[in-house]
């Protein structure tokens, strides 16, 4: 079983509509965690992260919460635009691990007209 | 300045073929990372630079795979006697420090597409 487990696996919205991707780890102790955007045939680019004491951090229309005690987290897409069409990947840095970050499968969202 | 590169593109080889993969990192970056993404699959950890001191090889799925850096900037992943579940994407990434404190971001190249036919 994947240490991050994220859903929905896909996604469709309309424009302009607000969506939110769940992330669900199983990692523990960590030291924090990240969304990534990787846009088809690029590298992923980050987002937001966050350490395990705080519960939220945005970047403009995006906002992440953090849940330690569930060891949930979510992303949320405000006002959505045909470029936030990407794979949306969590990821949990564990406490200690230095280099070993744990990556989800993602989460492909498209947005459509 | 620029981001991570990362050459070729795109590399179409045959089975048994040997590839090398090349990774120019952002400047200064005292890390370097290499990854794997298949298709439906998270990221895969495969090797990790840092400095000078040995890197952490622990992600290499065989022998046939080995990657250096040399002179703590430029990296080659080389894949010998390539096979058809070596095809993926190779994606490298670079930060200042272990990626995995909250202030170092990782930093990551466009990838390379490997094909083994």
């Amino acid at each position: 079983k994947n240490q991050v487990e994220q859903s929905p696996q896909s996604l469709i919205i309309l424009e302009g509509k607000n969506c939110t991707l769940q992330c669900n780890y199983t990692v523990s102790p960590f030291s924090n965690l990240r969304w990534y955007k990787q846009d088809t045939g690029r590298g992923p680019v980050s987002l937001t992260i966050m350490t395990f004491s705080e519960n939220t951090k945005s970047n403009g229309r995006y906002t992440a919460t953090l849940d330690a005690d569930t060891k949930q987290s979510s992303l949320h897409i405000t006002a959505s635009q045909l470029s936030d069409s990407a794979s949306y990947i969590c990821v949990v840095s564990p406490t200690g691990g230095g280099n070993k970050l744990t990556f989800g499968t993602g989460t492909q969202l498209k947005v459509e007209l | 300045g620029a981001g991570v590169s990362q050459s070729p593109s795109n590399k179409v080889t045959e089975k048994g073929k040997d590839v090398e993969l090349r990774c120019d990192p952002i400047s200064g970056h005292t890390a370097l990372y290499w990854y794997r993404q298949s298709l439906g699959q998270g990221l895969e950890f495969l090797i990790y630079f840092q400095g000078n001191s040995a890197p952490d090889k622990s992600g290499l799925p065989s022998d046939r795979f080995s990657a250096e850096r040399t002179g703590g900037s430029v990296s080659t992943l080389t894949i010998q006697r390539t096979q058809q579940e070596d095809s993926a994407v190779y994606l490298c990434a670079s930060s200042y420090g272990l990626a995995g404190g909250p202030n170092n971001e990782q930093f990551f190249g466009p990838g390379t597409r490997l094909t083994v036919l």
